[in-house]
């Protein structure tokens, strides 16, 4: 069974600190995708990377998808309570299959 | 309007009970996927199409079945609701062109409660 790990599972920071959170698996994949979900609503997607070592950056957000495509990180820089969510990461085997990760959940306090 | 939509939002039953959920959508894409969402367990698939005639079990497929009336429905059902299968469940559409097959797009959810 492939499995996506995230961590932190829980976060809580103040407004205006920088976070990285964290998406590992001991699988390779040939894309990985970063998703936002809100309340009340179905997951949004944010980035999608596909090639190892890539860094795409979406405004105060950096995504990098490692060198052996196994794991990615999300950096959100001077966080706000906009950003607030739950952040899933979600690797894809193949071409149709999307593994999903465990999930982060980020509070940012204004 | 929302392009992938679920009905019921929300349903209470009871143990034993035949419930089924609804995906509708407007994107004009061949594939359809049901998830579930439990807390600290991410997104799990329990059945996916890639056309009106292709059916496809899931990681989690045992005690649900699906039924893809048409390109745009997709339709999920608990032949005996139970306790433990009280989650969020989740619609999602995704292009079958290969530019584009990798984005997925979400319905906003079904709240069930089996008691």
């Amino acid at each position: 069974t492939q499995l996506l790990e995230q961590s932190p599972q829980f976060l809580s920071i103040q407004e205006g600190e920088n976070l990285t959170v964290y998406c590992n698996s001991s699988s390779v994949f040939s894309s990985l995708q970063w998703y936002r979900q809100e309340p009340g609503e179905g997951p949004v997607l944010l980035v999608t990377v596909v090639t190892g070592g890539e860094v795409k950056k979406l405004k105060r957000l950096t995504f990098q998808f490692g060198d052996a495509r196994k794991d990615s990180s999300l950096h959100i820089t001077a966080a706000q309570p906009g950003d607030t969510g739950l952040y899933l990461c979600a690797g894809v085997p193949g071409t149709y299959k999307y593994i999903f990760g465990t999930g982060t959940r980020l509070k940012v306090l204004a | 309007d929302a392009d992938v939509t679920q009905t019921p939002r929300n349903r209470i039953t009871k143990t034993g009970k035949r419930i089924m959920l609804e995906c509708s959508q407007t994107k004009g894409h061949d594939r359809m996927y049901w998830y579930r969402q439990d807390p600290g367990l991410g997104l799990q698939l329990i059945y996916y199409s890639f056309d009106v005639k292709d059916i496809n079990k899931g990681e989690i497929s045992d005690g649900y079945s699906v039924s893809r009336q048409a390109q745009a429905k997709f339709s999920l059902s608990l032949e005996s609701a139970i306790p433990n299968q009280t989650a969020l469940y989740f619609c999602a559409t995704s292009d079958s062109n290969p530019s584009r097959y990798n984005e997925q797009f979400f319905g906003p959810g079904t709240r069930l409660t089996v008691l």
